[in-house]
């Protein structure tokens, strides 16, 4: 198996331009997160999917913020404008969706907003 | 307010020898609990889990001991190796399937 696949894996960009992070996430597994890892806020969970569905979104920091998941297979998370506080790790994981289910981890967008 | 509390941002510890890391909770309502490890350029990685009706979980040289009166939790590592060398993040089951994780503690084995 792949695992969680996220693109790019590193993305520099200047202040006020679009940026979209994309992940597709295990085949099978019916739940997808995306988090961010800061220095000043560790990993905090940002938006979650259930059967594409977005059920809980109270992580995402401000409207300049969404993310989409049209199939089962590929989800984005998109910042418009973007700004020098955005930059940090985003993790795209997924699970099987039940309580408990692990949850497995992609390798990571790097982003630096100058 | 952090949730979920690890005071230690690194520890060093002896190839061989026992590493201990903490994390501490401030919810009680939290029922589920879970450690996982994180090598550079990686994403995270499950280790070992414990629910509330037990205090203590084994799956080899990983022992997490849950102190429920307390809110505290601990993983042992048991005997350490090199490749344990990792950041490790403690998480709580937030409700649903919402995980709230800690800051990580930077674990060094020292050969």
């Amino acid at each position: 198996d792949a695992g969680v696949i996220q693109s790019p894996r590193h993305e520099v960009t200047e202040m006020g331009q679009e940026v979209t992070l994309r992940c597709k996430p295990i085949s099978g597994h019916n739940s997808l997160f995306w988090y961010r890892q800061t220095m000043m806020r560790g990993l905090e969970l940002l938006i979650y999917f259930n059967n594409n569905v977005p059920i809980d979104d109270s992580g995402m920091p401000e409207d300049r913020f969404s993310a989409k998941m049209p199939n089962a297979s590929f989800s984005t998370l998109k910042i418009q404008p973007s700004e020098p506080r955005d930059s940090a790790v985003y993790f795209c994981a997924s699970s099987l969706g039940s309580f408990q289910e692990t949850q497995y981890f992609g390798p990571g967008t790097r982003l630096l907003v100058l | 307010d952090q949730q979920v509390k690890q005071n230690s941002p690194s520890l060093s510890v002896q190839e061989g020898r026992i590493s201990i890391l903490n994390c501490d909770y401030t919810n009680s309502m939290f029922d589920y609990f879970l450690w996982y490890k994180k090598y550079p350029a990686e994403g995270p990685t499950f280790l070992i889990s414990i629910s509330s009706i037990k205090d203590k979980n084994e799956d080899g040289r990983f022992t997490v001991f849950l102190n429920k009166s307390a809110k505290h939790l601990s993983l042992h590592i048991v005997p350490s190796q090199p490749g344990d060398s990792a950041v490790y993040f403690c998480a709580v089951n937030g409700g649903a399937q919402k995980l709230v994780f800690g800051q990580g503690t930077r674990l060094t084995i020292n050969p």
